[in-house]
């Protein structure tokens, strides 16, 4: 099985900071990779797929890069609706595996 | 507008089988796979399987090989998530989550996500 490692686990910044989270998988996985936000008590929300790609209405602050197995989402000016826990999501099609990383809580120093 | 409408809370005593229902609407039903994927409290996100609504194939996380049943009914366009042999580790928020395909990228992700059942377990 690829495992799938966020870091850091938690994080805590200032409104304005640029923010960066990490996703590595334990082996190559193309760009088969999306990112979740989950706000306290809520349902996740897709940002972003293909490892790059803004789903439709996601604010541009957020973004997504890296190929392979490593892997980062930024958030160029975090604001305080940011504040969440952020996963990231592997696809396999053979066998099907669509393994979520254990999460980032973001907080708002 | 599309959406996902899962069925309400459930309580459970260890070693009974629990049955949550996800009635899609707003697109076809038959053209986008469906996903379950539970989150235990302050857990993070677990994914445990897949349903094709148009032929009715699954595919099951290992994890739950065995214990997890996935149907769907064309019909009413439900799927439904059944589990078995129920023990207190799977108390959770059971999520439905529809699988978008993007075409340009070849990527996949989960676009659409019903509202979560909680399911507890205990005696």
């Amino acid at each position: 099985d690829i495992q799938m490692t966020q870091s850091p686990s938690s994080l805590s910044a200032s409104v304005g900071d640029r923010v960066t989270i990490t996703c590595r998988a334990s082996q190559g996985i193309s760009n088969y990779l999306a990112w979740y936000q989950q706000k306290p008590g809520k349902v996740p929300k897709l940002l972003i797929y293909a490892a790059s790609t803004l789903q439709s209405g996601v604010p541009s602050r957020f973004s997504g890069s890296g190929s392979g197995t490593d892997f980062t989402l930024t958030i160029s000016s975090l604001q305080p609706e940011d504040v969440a826990t952020y996963y990231c999501q592997k696809y396999n099609s053979a066998p099907r595996e669509y393994t979520f990383g254990q999460g980032t809580k973001l907080e708002i120093k | 507008q599309v959406q996902l409408v899962q069925s309400g809370a459930e309580v459970k005593k260890p070693g009974a089988s629990v049955k949550v229902s996800c009635k899609a609407s707003g697109y076809t039903f038959t053209s986008y796979y469906m996903h379950w994927v539970r989150q235990a409290p302050g857990q993070g996100l677990e994914w445990m399987g897949i349903i094709n609504p148009s032929g009715g194939s699954t595919s099951y996380a290992q994890k739950f090989q065995g214990r997890v049943t996935m149907t769907r009914d064309t019909s009413t366009s439900t799927v439904y998530m059944e589990l078995s042999s129920l023990r207190s580790e799977d108390t959770a928020v059971y999520y439905c989550a529809r699988e978008a395909y993007y075409d340009s990228s070849g990527g996949v992700a989960f676009d659409i996500w019903g509202q979560g059942t909680m399911v507890t377990v205990s005696s």
